[in-house]
């Protein structure tokens, strides 16, 4: 299984409060992605990066930041939650940008 | 733009039934194809994957064939198991430098196996 590690697994956090969701992998792949996974919506593309300090814009972008300073790190941040970011988060790597590594999963949840 | 568009669910066979779940996709350049596997609490899983025209991708009894001249990349398995029960997702990655390292995944189609 790839390195991938995802950190909380679960978090209960209020309306406004920021959220910083991490992933870590230990495979030196060069791109790295979160994901929302809602029903319905199948899953979606939040942020991704394509090296250190190089991210780019998902389709869902809106209400969140990402950040990129090792390879190994990549921190999804919600400024200030709010009840419609209450998902399941998954962080992804590629070593080429083909096929991609998922890690377990986040569940957020904003009351 | 790219799209993927795999059968609607939910699909509910009988164990040893034969399975087959549609997809089909659009791209500009020369995509990828791929097909996940996701079962309850976890994250998706590679389960197969074709690079070019008439590759056949398999693993575990589950196989596809990338159709060029008709866009699809259709996952079949002759016999499953109560096992095989998950969502399943059609993706596609492509070289084009507008979409360089980015998936387009379909919406995922859930399989139920009955004993």
């Amino acid at each position: 299984d790839a390195g991938i590690t995802q950190s909380p697994r679960h978090k209960v956090t209020e309306t406004g409060t920021p959220v910083t969701l991490r992933c870590h992998q230990t495979e030196n792949h060069r791109y790295m992605y979160w994901y929302r996974q809602d029903p319905g919506h199948g899953l979606r593309l939040i942020h991704y990066s394509y090296g250190v300090k190089d991210t780019d814009k998902g389709e869902v972008s809106d209400g969140y930041s990402v950040s990129r300073s090792k390879t190994e790190d990549f921190l999804l941040t919600l400024e200030s939650a709010t009840s419609s970011q209450t998902s399941v988060y998954f962080c992804a790597i590629s070593e080429s940008g083909g096929e991609q590594f998922f890690g377990p999963g986040t569940r957020l949840t904003v009351l | 733009g790219n799209s993927v568009t795999q059968m609607e669910g939910p699909v509910t066979l009988s164990e040893e039934a034969f399975l087959t779940i549609n997809c089909t996709y659009t791209a500009t350049g020369y995509p990828s194809l791929f097909w996940y596997v996701q079962y309850p609490g976890e994250g998706l899983q590679l389960l197969l994957k074709a690079t070019k025209a008439d590759d056949k991708g398999s693993n575990k009894g589950f196989e596809a064939t990338y159709r060029k001249e008709t866009t699809s990349f259709h996952l079949e398995k002759g016999s499953v198991q109560v096992s095989d029960s998950a969502v399943y997702f059609c993706a596609l990655s492509d070289t084009q430098w507008s979409n360089a390292g980015k998936s387009t995944f379909g919406d995922g189609t859930t399989l139920t196996v009955k004993p």
